[in-house]
């Protein structure tokens, strides 16, 4: 089983759909927990952050961690055009490595 | 903030040649970290300093792949001799103390024929 898993899509949805991105992962030691955006032959964006379980909004967006399920979201509302792009999820571990482990991305295409 | 600064942006060049990417952090951030990405692999870290000293490179392929951090506001990955399986887009990442998040460059882009 892979430490972070996210589907591929793609994910195609008409303009102001509401969007959901999902991640599991295995170590129940990650506590730190990341979406990135990366537009097509860019890096990738630090989108959301979050500690711990519970839910962090910021505009349209809404990041949950879901800690007992291992489970982490990332809901896009009134999806733009503009928010056409690959997301990748990301997660740390308290402690030990500095490193972050990242899911393989969604690709998501709004179309107007 | 300028934001990390890699270069080249785009690199093309011959099977045995020598490639030497270039990556300026975010000034204040103490972690560097080297990633290269494909379409088949994702994401991969390579290696990752703090405060200039390399602390995992366990992500490097081969021993013809090498990184130095000279000073906190300058590092290298080079590759010699680069083959054609090293084509892949390679970005540089760095972050402030106490936060886990990493801020990414533009990448360069990397063609091996």
């Amino acid at each position: 089983q892979k430490e972070v898993e996210q589907d591929p899509g793609p994910l195609s949805v008409p303009e102001g759909a509401i969007v959901s991105l999902n991640c599991t992962y295995s170590n129940s030691a990650f506590q730190y927990f990341m979406w990135y955006r990366q537009y097509s032959r860019k890096g990738p964006e630090l989108l959301m952050y979050t500690y711990s379980s519970g839910n962090k909004e910021d505009g349209r967006f809404t990041a949950q961690v879901d800690k007992s399920s291992k489970y982490i979201s990332l809901f896009i509302r009134d999806s733009q055009p503009s928010d056409s792009a690959t997301y990748l999820c990301a997660m740390s571990s308290q402690g030990g490595s500095e490193k972050l482990v990242f899911g393989k991305g969604t690709k998501l295409t709004v179309n107007p | 903030d300028a934001g990390v600064i890699q270069s080249p942006r785009h690199e093309v060049t011959e099977m045995g040649q020598e490639v030497t990417l270039r990556c300026k952090p975010i000034s204040g951030h103490d972690y560097l970290f080297w990633y290269r990405q494909t379409m088949m692999r994702g994401l991969e870290l390579l290696i990752y300093f703090n405060n200039n000293v390399p602390i995992d490179d366990s992500g490097m392929p081969e021993d013809r792949f090498s990184a130095k951090m000279p000073n906190a506001s300058f590092s290298t990955l080079k590759i010699q001799p680069s083959e054609p399986r090293d084509s892949a887009v390679y970005f540089c990442a760095s972050r402030p103390p106490q936060y886990r998040g990493q801020y990414f460059g533009p990448g360069t882009r990397l063609t091996v024929l």
